[in-house]
């Protein structure tokens, strides 16, 4: 069946730039999208449709795309970043979600 | 503001049933596409179901299909769930989210999500 793969954990110091792959041999027919979750809190989206940003969510928050990988990168990495970062994309009618990035910011 | 709040989660046996709902204010829900997405305890997050704006059209994940039904009601300002014949690996943190970008084909992302409403599966 079609997968998402992510690394499952990343560090990153404090002003330093972060970026999560998220890999699956669909990605070139489907748009990805990546979501911020902090502990105890509900999902967050920070990108949308490969490079979108929501409003609200701090510019240093980019994606991109390229092949068979979409990549969030976050520039100038803060300490309030540190969380779980999933990626999503579509197979047909069926949502799915990479396996999640854990990202320690130390 | 946008709002989401699930409700209807608890404790249920193996093989029982359950219904959640999602009560939606500060948009108009008949305008969206919806889902429910869950989050396993210590897992990540797997989507679970969506619907159209008008109901007409509704997709499942595999490990739910034949078991859970997805419906709405757009007068109400309201999203369900309904959940049978409950298994352990069904026990997570249901959310619902707003499916924006989504068709029939499916596609879009899910913003905002609600806070989630704990189901656990469990004799």
């Amino acid at each position: 069946s079609y997968e998402l793969t992510q690394p499952p954990s990343m560090s990153v110091s404090p002003g330093q730039t972060a970026s999560i792959t998220c890999s699956g041999d669909k990605l070139g027919d489907n748009y990805a999208c990546w979501y911020q979750q902090k502990p105890g809190q509900s999902p967050v989206l920070v990108i949308y449709q490969n490079d979108k940003r929501p409003s609200g969510i701090p510019e240093r928050f980019s994606g991109s795309y390229s092949g068979n990988t979409a990549t969030l990168t976050i520039s100038g990495t803060q300490a309030m970043d540190e969380a779980e970062y999933y990626c999503q994309a579509w197979d047909s009618s069926t949502a799915l979600f990479g396996g999640g990035t854990k990202l320690t910011v130390l | 503001q946008v709002q989401l709040v699930e409700s209807g989660g608890g404790l249920v046996k193996p093989g029982g049933s359950l219904r959640l709902s999602c009560a939606a204010s500060g948009f108009t829900l008949s305008d969206y596409y919806m889902s429910w997405i869950r989050q396993a305890p210590g897992k990540g997050l797997e989507w679970v179901s969506s619907i159209s704006s008008s109901g007409t059209y509704t997709h499942y994940a595999e490990t739910v299909r034949g078991r859970f039904s997805i419906s709405r009601d757009n007068a109400k300002t309201s999203l369900y769930l309904q959940m049978n014949s409950l298994r352990d690996e069904d026990t997570a943190v249901y959310y619902c989210a707003i499916a924006s970008g989504t068709s029939y084909e499916g596609g879009g992302w899910f913003d905002p999500w609600g806070q989630g409403t704990l189901v656990t599966v469990s004799s």
